[in-house]
């Protein structure tokens, strides 16, 4: 099977400036995740979609990031604008929306804002 | 919430050595518990994982790991590491009936020749 597909693959932008990032999870897979995963440190949830449901977006700063899963398929995250603090690695992940079925990852996004 | 404590933040080691990465959680309650594994400007691979049944659990690339509940501990061990396991492990929890998961900070393994 195909696996979770992110892109781009790395993005480099100014500060104040926004940027989008995109996942296609797998296929038949309900539960999307976006996960920030800073240097040195495990991968933190932003936000959890069931289906097209944002379901807990508790961790997301929604003065600047926002998010949608239309269609409950692909998924995108924006950042506007963005700070230098904003540099990371953004992950996307699907599961088949069971506690114990493992999380499935892309490859990230590694951003840097200058 | 739960919490999830990896003990060592680097672990050097030789090649052809035994390794254990250390992993601690906070809940008593029902969990299911992963390993996963992180190549450079990759993203994580699953390891292995316990959902129930036998504490010891194997996974791939010759790695294993052992559940203790009264330990609250997955230690993740190798009897055997070579260069290509260099990369950084990590530990993830999730809740009976959440779809919730909680990582560990990572532990960096470098095998060196």
């Amino acid at each position: 099977e195909a696996g979770v597909v992110q892109s781009p693959r790395y993005k480099i932008i100014e500060k104040k400036q926004p940027v989008a990032f995109w996942c296609n999870p797998i296929s038949g897979h309900n539960t999307l995740y976006w996960y920030l995963q800073n240097l040195g440190q495990g991968p933190e949830l932003l936000i959890r979609y069931e289906n097209e449901e944002a379901v807990d977006d508790s961790q997301l700063p929604k003065d600047r990031f926002s998010a949608e899963r239309l269609k409950g398929v692909d998924s995108t995250l924006k950042i506007q604008p963005a700070e230098l603090g904003d540099s990371a690695v953004y992950l996307c992940a699907s599961s088949s929306g069971q506690s114990n079925s493992p999380l499935h990852f892309g490859n990230g996004t590694r951003l840097t804002v200058t | 919430a739960q919490s999830v404590t990896q003990l060592d933040s680097q672990v050097p080691v030789f090649e052809e050595a035994p390794v254990e990465l250390r992993c601690n959680y906070s809940s008593s309650v029902s969990v299911y518990l992963f390993w996963y594994v992180q190549y450079p400007n990759q993203g994580l691979q699953l390891l292995l994982k316990y959902l129930s049944g036998s504490t010891l659990v194997k996974g791939i690339n010759g790695f294993e790991a052992e559940f203790n509940k009264s330990q609250t501990s997955f230690h993740l061990r190798k009897p055997s590491v070579h260069i290509s396991d260099t990369a950084e492990y990590f530990c993830a929890v999730s809740s009976g009936g959440f779809n919730k998961f909680y990582f560990g900070s990572g532990t960096k393994l470098n095998v060196k020749p």
